[in-house]
């Protein structure tokens, strides 16, 4: 079956440790996305990639960093430096003209 | 900013009743308008969608009706039942908006009681 895998399901991090969330589709959708959702706030768009080694910002990137090597693949890492890390990371794909495919998401908890 | 406006935040509705969920928007360019349904610990997919030509479209029980004039658009969910109890996402993308990136409303949490 294509699809999108978040891993893991769940995640607890310390304060002030970098962790990294990974992302794999076998869609062979060119476009990936990363979002956060907050209760009452919806999907906000953190960082997106429409073509390998290449990325750009969304409306929260402050604080995230990502990567494009490969096609499959869009990891992504929550610094130290990101205020409020705690919540639902989402990620998505696209091939253009088609609907977004999300994953099914990674809880971050850090204390 | 592009904003998409979704309310309420929360329904409640007896099995057998009527769901309704209301958006509005500003951008009088967007031209795509999908809701999305997502259960709990899952991602959303996609439910229906709908462009600015049409004014309704129907799928099975779920159906979008838009008002063009008043930047507004709407799900119903006709015959509500207990499995459709989830959190509901309306969305916005189009015009100039940059790798035509969807706009997420901020959601509304469905529960359909027995």
């Amino acid at each position: 079956d294509g699809g999108i895998t978040q891993s893991p399901k769940y995640l607890f991090r310390k304060e002030g440790q970098n962790v990294t969330l990974s992302c794999e589709q076998n869609l062979n959708h060119d476009a990936m996305y990363w979002y956060r959702q907050d209760p009452g706030q919806g999907l906000r768009l953190i960082y997106y990639s429409q073509i390998v080694n290449d990325f750009q910002k969304g409306d929260i990137a402050e604080g995230y960093s990502v990567s494009r090597e490969k096609k499959e693949s869009f990891p992504l890492t929550v610094t130290s430096a990101q205020k409020n890390p705690t919540a639902f990371y989402l990620c998505a794909s696209r091939q253009r003209g088609s609907p977004l495919h999300f994953g099914n998401g990674t809880r971050l908890t850090v204390t | 900013q592009q904003q998409v406006k979704q309310s309420p935040q929360s329904l409640i509705v007896q099995k057998g009743g009527i769901s309704i969920i209301n958006c509005a928007y500003e951008n009088t360019a967007f031209d795509y308008f999908p809701w999305y349904q997502q259960f709990p610990g899952k991602g959303p997919a996609l439910l229906i969608a709908i462009r600015p030509d049409v004014s309704e479209k129907k799928e099975g029980r779920f159906t979008i009706s838009f008002n063009k004039s008043a930047k507004q658009f709407s799900l119903h969910i006709m015959d509500s039942q207990p499995g459709d109890s989830a959190t509901y996402f309306c969305a916005a993308s189009g015009g100039n908006n940059a790798g035509n990136m969807l706009t997420f409303g901020g959601g509304t949490r469905l529960m359909v009681k027995p």
